[in-house]
């Protein structure tokens, strides 16, 4: 398996553009996370999904942030309108159905909002 | 809450000689644990992990970790540190709530100095 796709790699945009950031997990896995990481406050869980289902969002920090898993392929991290203070490390982890299954990590997006 | 400390921002450590990162945790019940590394620019590789059984987890690239409990402690070793080591080590807690939520430590860069 490739592990787990994210794209794009690196996104510069102007704040209040709206940026999507877009995440392909491991064929099989049940759960899909996505991760933000900062040097101010490392890495925080945002939000994650189960069988394409949001299921613990309350790491989201704003209204501003949403993220949606159309299909077991696919999943889309949104920011409208972006904000300089949003500029970060995005990443996406996939894991198998049951708790003590590892989270493989995607490479990240690095996103800078000017 | 649950939290996981890391005490040391940055070690440097001379090629071939030993290493041990330090990982504490604060959770109430038997936690799973884990290793993760960053390579710059890279997502997070885990190294190991530690749900029961043994207190001596042995994971790749020659890194061994041990819980210990009456510390809420789970240190990783490796006993000859290679250049290519230089990276960023984070500690982790997952809480066994059902699902596999992570609390990572603020990490621990590594420097490896010839």
């Amino acid at each position: 398996d490739a592990g787990v796709i994210q794209s794009p790699r690196h996104e510069v945009t102007e704040m209040g553009q709206e940026v999507t950031l877009r995440c392909k997990p491991i064929s099989g896995h049940d759960y899909l996370f996505w991760y933000r990481q900062t040097m101010m406050r490392g890495l925080e869980l945002l939000i994650y999904f189960n069988n394409n289902v949001p299921i613990d969002d309350s790491g989201m920090p704003e209204d501003r942030f949403s993220a949606k898993m159309p299909n077991a392929s696919f999943s889309t991290l949104k920011i409208q309108p972006s904000e300089p203070r949003d500029s970060a490390v995005y990443f996406c982890a996939s894991s198998l159905r049951f708790t003590e299954e590892t989270q493989y990590f995607g490479p990240g997006t690095r996103l800078l909002v000017l | 809450a649950q939290s996981v400390t890391q005490p040391d921002i940055h070690i440097t450590v001379s090629e071939g000689a030993s290493l041990e990162l330090r990982c504490n945790y604060s959770y109430g019940a038997t936690p799973y644990l884990f290793w993760y590394v960053q390579s710059p620019g890279q997502g997070l590789q885990l190294l190991l992990k530690y749900f029961s059984g043994d207190t001596l987890v042995q994971g790749i690239k020659g890194f061994e970790a041990e819980f210990k409990r009456s510390q809420s402690s789970f240190n990783l070793r490796k006993p000859s540190v290679h250049w290519s080591d230089a990276a960023e080590y984070f500690c982790a807690v997952g809480l066994n709530t059902g699902f596999q939520k992570l609390v990572f430590g603020t990490g621990t860069r590594l420097l490896v100095s010839p």
